[in-house]
């Protein structure tokens, strides 16, 4: 069976420090995978998604970068954190056309 | 056009009552249509999904309807009970390789005992 993992689950960094969060997928090959963030409140907003090892398209621009050096693996990233990049931040895979299955989140306080 | 646009923010109810909340859209390319649940601290998950083929949809308690012409589709919840108190998304996407979801802006649910 597929499954996802997200780590680290909280993480509080300061203003001004880089991030690194993970994901990986296990039980599937050559998924789409997707970061989503997740601002106080309820909306799921898209920053990239990916369908290929190297394939990352943005949908907002902003502070954060992604990156998929391996097949099952997707990577959000900042060189320098902002107040603003707080949040729930989700990863999501699915096979293609339908249905997604999301990590269990990571919670990020930049203060 | 892009949009998922739904209804209410928030919703509360008696166990028992059937909360209904509401999704609209624009694009007719759209032709899937998932609802997911989410508990705080907690990453969604699929609830029950629907295609503009299909009128209505029931899994378990859980219950879809659609609507082609009218561009809407509704979540309807039968027996509520306190431990479907969570926040609720519609979404939709189009047949494509990236297979991304729209979302909507999620209903906040409370079911009192």
């Amino acid at each position: 069976s597929q499954t996802i993992h997200q780590w680290p689950a909280t993480l509080v960094q300061p203003v001004g420090s880089p991030l690194s969060l993970e994901c990986t997928v296990e039980g599937t090959s050559n998924p789409n995978l997707y970061w989503y963030r997740q601002a106080a409140g309820r909306g799921l907003q898209l920053l990239f998604y990916s369908v290929g090892i190297g394939q990352i398209s943005s949908e907002v621009p902003q502070n954060l970068s992604a990156s998929r050096p391996q097949d099952r693996q997707f990577i959000l990233s900042s060189k320098k954190l902002l107040l603003s990049d707080s949040g729930f931040y989700l990863c999501a895979w699915s096979p293609g056309a339908r249905g997604y299955t999301f990590g269990s989140g990571t919670r990020l306080t930049v203060v | 056009q892009q949009q998922v646009k739904q209804s209410p923010q928030s919703l509360i109810v008696q166990k028992g009552g059937i909360p209904i909340i509401n999704c609209a859209y624009e694009n007719t390319a759209f032709d899937y249509f998932p609802w997911y649940q989410q508990f705080p601290g907690k990453g969604p998950a699929l609830l029950i999904a629907i295609r503009p083929d299909v009128s209505e949809k029931k899994e378990g308690r859980f219950t879809i309807s659609f609507n082609k012409s009218a561009k809407q589709f509704s979540l309807h919840i039968m027996d509520s009970q306190p431990g479907d108190s969570a926040t609720y998304f519609c979404a939709a996407s189009m047949h494509s390789n990236t297979g991304k979801l729209i979302f909507g802006q999620g209903t906040t649910l409370q079911v009192k005992p």
